[in-house]
């Protein structure tokens, strides 16, 4: 079946400007996380929904970060006022349950703010 | 503080190598764990699940072993190949539920033919 999506691949945004960040969980995964990978390093969690709720939001950096997934399945990370370095590939994992389930990741969104 | 540690950073060994990448975290009574794979560019593929309660898992030719005593994990590739370059993760559960991975910063391994 099809994995996650992520949509765009790549967003180029000048600083100041507001973006959106789609995913597409696979059919039927209750969890949804959203990860931020920079350069060499591993993933850094943003964010965790269990359903249509946000279950965890301790990993968002501050309140520019927001996302949301009204329906329990499209999920949309929203950043405002984009900052340099806010740079980065935003990577979106679902699961099927939330207990310590494997993940399944998108390809990402590279973001560059200018 | 829970926290990842993967040495090497980097790796690179002739095709047909035997190979073992480490991880180990800072906390012994973690959940799961889960190896991935990320090609440059890309998104990270899901290799293994090791459940708290197991000590190995296989697929094909990977095996990773969990030891949460002493708060480590290994994969072992064998028969290394070309195709086999990339960065691999380690990501640890802390918790059973309600959390995220926690990821190592990886090891990047090249094969040479």
């Amino acid at each position: 079946g099809a994995g996650v999506s992520q949509t765009p691949s790549n967003k180029v945004t000048e600083k100041g400007k507001y973006v959106e960040l789609r995913c597409d969980p696979i059919s039927g995964h209750t969890a949804l996380y959203w990860y931020r990978q920079s350069l060499g390093q591993g993933p850094e969690f943003l964010i965790y929904f269990q359903g249509t709720g946000a279950a965890d939001d301790s990993g968002l950096p501050n309140d520019r970060f927001f996302a949301v997934r009204p329906e329990g399945s499209v999920s949309t990370l929203k950043i405002q006022r984009t900052e340099r370095g806010d740079s980065a590939v935003y990577l979106c994992a679902s699961s099927e349950t939330s207990y310590a389930d494997t993940q399944y990741f998108g390809p990402g969104t590279r973001l560059t703010v200018l | 503080k829970q926290e990842v540690t993967q040495i090497p950073a980097a790796l690179s060994v002739p095709e047909g190598e035997n190979l073992v990448l480490n991880c180990s975290f800072t906390d012994s009574a973690i959940y799961n764990l889960q190896w991935f794979r990320q090609d440059p560019g890309k998104g990270l593929t899901s290799l293994l699940l090791i459940q708290s309660s197991q000590r190995e898992q296989t697929s094909g030719r990977l095996n990773a072993s969990l030891d949460k005593s002493s708060g480590r994990s290994t994969l072992y590739i064998a028969a290394s190949q070309p195709g086999d370059s990339a960065t691999y993760l380690c990501a640890v559960y802390f918790n059973q539920a309600g959390t995220a991975l926690i990821f190592g910063k990886g090891t990047t391994l090249s094969v040479s033919s």
